[in-house]
């Protein structure tokens, strides 16, 4: 089956400019995260889904920074007015369910797409 | 502020050894543990979980929770030059699941 597909892979923009990032979830995969890697560094959340909507937006690090989901299913993470400090691997995940424990106490599991790979010049 | 600590490597092993990698996590709170596999270039892979005190053991991988002493252990045995990777440990972060990462262990087999 289909995992969890990004696009565009690679962007490179001008400092300024806004940028749209999309993200296909597994299909039935009721929830959604947003990660960034900068380089060197570990994975940062930025924003979770659930649904439609966004329980937990807590990482977003500025107002520049917004996301949405539609249908239950495609989400986009915008950046408005791009610094270089933007540059980065803006990776998605999903997961089937959400609640701490899962289902029967199992985990509820991420799993990662291939990232879009971000360069502010 | 919630943590995750991983010693950044490199961790260097020979081919057939046995390598240990460790995580210490803060937030005493925290239920489930997650080890996933990085190739450079590529997104993180989930090899385990684990929400139980003890061992768990899926091939030649078992990953190992002590939560009294907030720790977390991954065992890789039989290592092969294709497990050379970064290695990041993973912590649910609350009621939504977000992962709290750490900045992962370079794994380097040498054949």
């Amino acid at each position: 089956g289909a995992g969890v597909s990004q696009s565009p892979s690679n962007k490179v923009t001008e400092k300024g400019k806004d940028v749209e990032l999309r993200c296909d979830p597994i299909s039935g995969h009721t929830a959604l995260y947003w990660y960034r890697q900068s380089l060197g560094q570990g994975l940062e959340f930025l924003i979770y889904f659930q649904g439609n909507s966004a329980p937990d937006k807590s990482g977003l690090p500025s107002d520049r920074f917004s996301a949405e989901r539609t249908g239950g299913s495609v989400s986009t993470l915008t950046i408005q007015r791009t610094q270089q400090e933007d540059s980065a691997v803006y990776l998605c995940a999903s997961s089937l369910r959400v609640g701490r424990g899962g289902l029967a106490g199992v985990p509820d599991t991420q799993y990662f797409g291939p990232g879009t790979r971000l360069t502010v010049l | 502020q919630k943590e995750v600590e991983q010693n950044s490597g490199p961790l260097s092993v020979p081919e057939g050894a046995i390598a240990s990698l460790n995580c210490t996590y803060s937030d005493r709170g925290s239920q489930s543990f997650f080890w996933y596999r990085q190739y450079s270039g590529k997104s993180p892979e989930l090899i385990m979980f684990i929400y139980s005190n003890g061992d768990k053991e899926d091939g030649r991988f078992t990953a190992q929770l002590n939560k009294a002493s907030q720790y977390v252990s991954l065992l890789i045995r039989d290592s092969q030059p294709s497990d050379s990777a970064t290695y990041l440990c993973a912590v649910d972060g609350g009621a939504t699941n977000k992962l709290i990462f750490g900045t992962g262990t370079l794994l380097a087999v040498q054949p």
